[in-house]
């Protein structure tokens, strides 16, 4: 069974510095992993996903996710923090053969942007 | 291109009834699946659908049913709603499994259902 673990429920950071958005998976095989955001009362909105390639894969709006296979982990990163950030990450997994098109979730990570 | 859209947006029901929700895909996308959101267990999958075929399930009772019609718009149902059942609804739509298709989901921006 794959699995996702978002190890912090609330990142706080300031306007302009740099934020990390920490994520650890398990999956049988190669995965397929991605970043979701969601502002309040609204669906998820796509970010940025890994297949295969480069373990640095940047996305939507300066986002930025480093796959790391050792440690299981795709921590999403951005280097200068806005307010607009301000919003609920979620980090998802699929694997890459048979369960169709099935994400497994993380818990979610609130990240507070303040000036 | 237009997104993922689904309808109602908010939706207030009493104990016992049943309810319908309706998700039109992007067009092109034959992948539909559907998400429950709640506060307390996060986001769950429901059960996806492909080409009208329901190819995937989650661990929800079977008062929970869908389907997908030719033209790839899906509709689930819920029976004999409990209070439990309140949730956002999400409907995510793919185009992984057509020809060309791409590997990321796009979600609608769902139903808040509310069980009274």
């Amino acid at each position: 069974a794959q699995s996702v673990a978002q190890p912090e429920d609330q990142v706080n950071v300031a306007e302009g510095n740099p934020l990390t958005v920490k994520c650890t998976y398990s999956v049988s095989g190669n995965p397929y992993l991605f970043w979701y955001v969601q502002y309040p009362n609204r669906g998820l909105q796509f970010l940025l996903k890994y297949i295969t390639g480069d373990n640095l894969v940047k996305g939507s709006y300066g986002f930025e996710a480093e796959f790391n296979k050792s440690q299981t982990s795709f921590h999403l990163k951005k280097p200068s923090a806005l307010v607009s950030d301000s919003a609920l990450y979620f980090c998802a997994v699929r694997g890459p053969t048979g369960g169709g098109n099935k994400l497994t979730f993380g818990t979610g990570t609130q990240l507070k942007v303040e000036l | 291109k237009a997104g993922v859209t689904q309808t109602p947006r908010y939706l207030i029901k009493t104990r016992g009834q049943q309810v319908t929700l309706s998700c039109s895909p992007i067009s092109g996308h034959r992948s539909v699946s559907w998400y429950q959101q709640t506060p307390g267990q996060g986001l769950q999958f429901l059960f996806e659908y492909f080409s009208e075929t329901q190819r995937n399930k989650g661990n929800f009772p079977g008062r929970f049913s869908g389907r997908q019609f030719s033209n790839s718009r899906s509709e689930m149902n819920v029976s004999t709603l409990e209070l439990g059942d309140s949730a956002l609804y999400l409907c995510a739509s793919s185009s992984r499994g057509t020809v060309g298709g791409s590997t990321e989901a796009f979600f609608g921006q769902g139903t808040r259902l509310t069980v009274v």
